[in-house]
């Protein structure tokens, strides 16, 4: 296990498709995050678990927008009715319990949504 | 205002040069602090931690100032390479494990 692993690293989708993303943490961190970044700006929080549980879900995250980690390993982040102001960098990171811990991200999914 | 904040740049240095950068953040409760450096078009990457008592880790050195709300990072001898985008990121312990990311602030380094 060498880091975190997203795929794909790329989506182009038309405005209206449904989108899913896929992210493996690292195996020994039972905390796993989703972020979305744009141009210029730093990482937005969306919403994270702890093992298999959501624990927090940013106001950012429409209806449109779910999440899950079944079985507390890999997670799936799906936009449902994508739009255009969906378009951003979708970075997963882990890090291990407790909060002194720094996160290690995956190298993201890139939405271009058209 | 926003939660965490920082000057976006750019900072244009030499090689050699001492830089300096600040992040301030709203939330008095807030109990865990980081730096981390992007480059462009790559994920962030964890450079250090912030701890109380201040670090340093070879070139760098992190602070934390709990009466003005600050963090800030010293980059000394400034290489190529530290050209970058610096983002800070902070724990609100709003009750959750969240982290608040800055905007980021860009350094250059010019041969």
């Amino acid at each position: 296990d060498t880091g975190v692993s997203q795929d794909p690293r790329h989506k182009i989708t038309k405005r209206g498709q449904n989108v899913t993303f896929r992210c493996d943490p690292i195996s020994e961190h039972n905390r796993l995050y989703w972020y979305r970044q744009t141009l210029g700006q730093g990482p937005e929080f969306l919403t994270y678990f702890q093992n298999e549980a959501q624990l927090e879900k940013s106001r950012l995250l429409s209806d449109r927008f779910s999440a899950e980690r079944p079985k507390g390993s890999f997670s799936t982040l799906e936009i449902q009715r994508t739009e255009q102001g969906d378009s951003a960098m979708y970075l997963c990171a882990s890090s291990a319990s407790g909060t002194a811990y720094g996160y290690t991200f995956g190298s993201g999914t890139r939405l271009t949504v058209v | 205002r926003k939660e965490v904040e920082q000057d976006p740049g750019p900072f244009n240095v030499p090689e050699g040069a001492t830089v300096a950068f600040n992040c301030t953040y709203s939330n008095s409760a807030s109990q865990s602090f980081f730096w981390y450096r992007q480059d462009c078009r790559k994920e962030p990457k964890l450079l250090m931690s912030v701890y109380s008592s201040g670090n340093e880790d070879g070139r760098f050195t992190a602070q934390l100032n709990r009466a003005s709300q600050y963090i800030s990072l010293l980059i000394r001898d400034s290489k190529l390479s530290d050209s970058a985008t610096y983002l800070c990121a902070v724990n609100p312990n709003t009750g959750g494990f969240k982290t608040i990311f800055g905007a980021g602030t860009r350094l250059f380094v010019k041969a």
